[in-house]
């Protein structure tokens, strides 16, 4: 059973448009973090967030952490194919050991 | 600045025999934790070394195990391979604790036939 649960699996969108993934818990986490994963290549730290409600932009990219720090959401504007890739939440628990979701599988067709 | 290193990068190893894996972190960082990630899943937290010492530890059997030197480098070790072992093993490194993201090197594939 995965503590973190992330949703779509797969997405597949055309250049230009604007999508939202999400991670979602039973759980409450003292921070959560975001990657992205290529292939053949481990996973790249996109942003961390720690407090309930925050919210975090870094370029395209827009980050939330929920209120309640069980979930978060990713939010791209005007995908690019070099966003292409597995993206990755990741929450900490005890400060020590972070739990992985399954990831969402994004493909941005040019 | 080196990130982390990871070798080999590829190993392919039979069923019930014992496998080592290597990490060196990237420079600063104090503390290395290993995942395993299988085909289409998330990483999978096996264990933590910090100053020396496994401080977590994942729902991982005995048959992984794990060392860290004095230059905060590590082994992952593994007996009695199982075809179920098959995956891609990540190293992190961090400062302990990793609140602020891990640096995660490019992993090692191993197969096991």
């Amino acid at each position: 059973t995965q503590l973190l649960e992330q949703s779509p699996q797969f997405l597949s969108i055309q250049e230009g448009e604007n999508l939202t993934v999400y991670c979602n818990s039973s759980s409450v986490f003292s921070s959560l973090q975001w990657y992205r994963q290529e292939p053949g290549e481990g996973p790249v730290l996109l942003v961390t967030v720690v407090t309930g409600g925050e919210v975090k932009k870094l370029k395209r990219l827009t980050f939330q952490f929920g209120d309640a720090r069980k979930d978060s959401s990713l939010h791209i504007t005007a995908a690019q194919p070099g966003d292409t890739g597995l993206y990755l939440c990741a929450g900490g628990k005890n400060f020590n050991k972070f739990y992985f979701g399954s990831g969402t599988k994004l493909n941005v067709k040019p | 600045d080196a990130g982390v290193t990871q070798s080999p990068t590829h190993l392919i190893k039979t069923r019930g025999q014992q496998v080592t894996l290597r990490c060196s972190p990237k420079s600063g960082h104090d503390t290395v934790s290993w995942y395993q990630q299988a085909l289409g899943q998330g990483p999978q937290f096996i264990f933590q070394y910090y100053e020396e010492e496994e401080r977590q530890r994942g729902n991982f059997p005995d048959r992984f195990s794990g060392h860290q030197f004095p230059n905060y480098s590590s082994e992952l070790n593994v007996n009695a391979l199982l075809l179920g072992d098959s995956a891609l093993y990540l190293c992190a490194s961090s400062l302990r604790p990793p609140n602020y993201g891990y640096t995660f090197g490019s992993g090692t594939r191993l197969t096991v036939v």
